[in-house]
């Protein structure tokens, strides 16, 4: 198993414009976060998925992101109509339900966007 | 609600220096504590952690001792390296039973180690 993994690693877009980022877990994890961090600051989480349901979301999910783990594997967070307070750096984790074993959650490398 | 306050930086010191970073927290009922590492042009990785009052977490000479008194987590490392240079963040994962357990990270500390 290589890891978690992001793509694309980079994303330029121009305000107003849709993104779409996608997240590989580690295959046996059930739980995939979701996790934001800007310059100077540490990650903030933005949501969590069990399996394909998302059972949670941060304040900070505004009406216009919105992610999918659709059969329980790999994840979609999608941005609309971008902004330039939405350029970041875009986080993955993965890891086991507690009580399968260990808890820690595994960081893909991120997805940095910039919005023009 | 659950936060994480870390030592700002950066902090510069010369190989073989005793390191300290000092993290405390605000957290409801007993949270686990990380110390998570990012390494320059790499992701976020696990350093170490503890899960109750007064356990050490330890890893690559890095030790921290969870202190419920002083709500603390202070990392440390007796004689650092170049390699050691990174970006280190403290976090805690405070969910209630059968919760997210999503991660809440204090801002960074980055530490340069100069030969």
């Amino acid at each position: 198993d290589t890891g978690v993994s992001q793509n694309p690693r980079h994303k330029i877009t121009k305000r107003g414009q849709n993104v779409t980022f996608r997240c590989d877990p580690i295959s046996e994890h059930n739980r995939l976060y979701w996790y934001r961090q800007t310059l100077g600051q540490g990650p903030e989480f933005l949501t969590y998925f069990q399996n394909e349901a998302q059972l949670e979301k941060s304040r900070l999910l505004s009406d216009r992101f919105s992610a999918e783990r659709p059969k329980g594997s790999f994840s979609t967070l999608e941005i609309q109509r971008t902004e330039q307070g939405d350029s970041a750096m875009y986080l993955c984790a993965s890891s086991l339900v507690p009580g399968q074993g260990t808890n820690e959650q595994f960081f893909g490398p991120g997805t940095r966007l910039t919005v023009l | 609600g659950n936060s994480v306050t870390q030592m700002e930086g950066p902090v510069t010191l010369s190989e073989e220096a005793f390191l300290t970073i000092n993290c405390t927290y605000t957290a409801t009922g007993y949270p686990s504590l990380f110390w998570y590492v990012q390494y320059p042009g790499e992701g976020l990785q696990l350093l170490l952690k503890a899960t109750k009052a007064d356990d050490k977490g330890s890893n690559k000479g890095f030790e921290a001792t969870y202190r419920k008194e002083t709500t603390s987590f202070h990392l440390e490392k007796g004689s650092v390296q170049v390699s050691d240079s990174a970006v280190y963040f403290c976090a805690l994962s405070g969910a209630p039973e059968g919760g997210s357990e999503k991660l809440v990270f204090g801002k960074g500390t980055k530490l340069t180690v100069n030969p």
